[in-house]
């Protein structure tokens, strides 16, 4: 079965410094990554996905994360954080070969900017 | 723009009664999900149903039951509650242009505290 390794529970940065959140994943064939972001009192929302194709993505607001199949990695990066960027941040991952359905998460990251 | 509504927002209840989470989705969404969040854990899948008419087990289902009642809602329930099943439950849709089937978008949480 599928899991993921947040690596950091809590991650501390002052603002317009970069920031780096961990990921990892146990292995499969293929995989399915996704970079969700929670707001207190707030549902989540999806961030950026890997699906295929060029391993580095984007999001519309600054994040970026690659993947990296070697080391079954998929960490989301800032070069410059915003206060508002302050929310907890999960990893997830699921399998194509069964629909991608089961989207497992990670434990999540809270990342506090000050 | 509602996205995905549910209800109640906060419940408490006793070990042992009974109650429906309520969940309507207005995008036209095929899929729809039901996760738990409990402190440390991150999300946990408890059932999802890939299109109406079909409801699948997730990694926690055990004390809980699902009913896709049409496309637009799909219901939790639990019959016996119990103190572990004290979390934030969230529903959650995604539509059919979403090849990966990821969910997509989310509702705002039920907290549910079980005494």
């Amino acid at each position: 079965a599928q899991s993921v390794t947040q690596l950091d529970s809590q991650v501390p940065v002052f603002e317009e410094a970069p920031v780096e959140l961990r990921c990892n994943y146990s292995s499969s064939v293929s995989v399915y990554l996704f970079w969700y972001v929670q707001y207190p009192n707030q549902g989540l929302q999806l961030l950026l996905k890997y699906l295929s194709g060029s391993t580095l993505v984007e999001s519309i607001n600054g994040f970026e994360a690659e993947f990296n199949k070697s080391q079954t990695s998929f960490h989301l990066r800032k070069p410059s954080v915003h206060i508002s960027d302050t929310a907890e941040y999960f990893c997830a991952v699921s399998d194509p070969g069964t629909g991608g359905f089961k989207t497992i998460f990670g434990a999540g990251t809270r990342l506090f900017v000050k | 723009n509602a996205g995905v509504t549910q209800t109640p927002k906060f419940q408490v209840l006793k070990t042992g009664q009974s109650m429906t989470l309520q969940c309507a989705q207005d995008m036209n969404h095929n899929s729809m999900y039901w996760y738990r969040q409990d402190p440390g854990m991150g999300l946990r899948l408890i059932y999802y149903s890939a299109s109406e008419g079909t409801t699948d087990k997730g990694e926690v289902p055990n004390g809980y039951n699902v009913s896709r009642l049409n496309k637009r809602e799909f219901s939790l329930r639990l019959e016996s509650a119990a103190p572990s099943q004290t979390s934030v439950y969230f529903c959650a849709s995604s539509g059919p242009s979403i090849i990966s089937n990821q969910p997509q978008h989310f509702g705002d949480g039920t907290r549910l505290s079980i005494l």
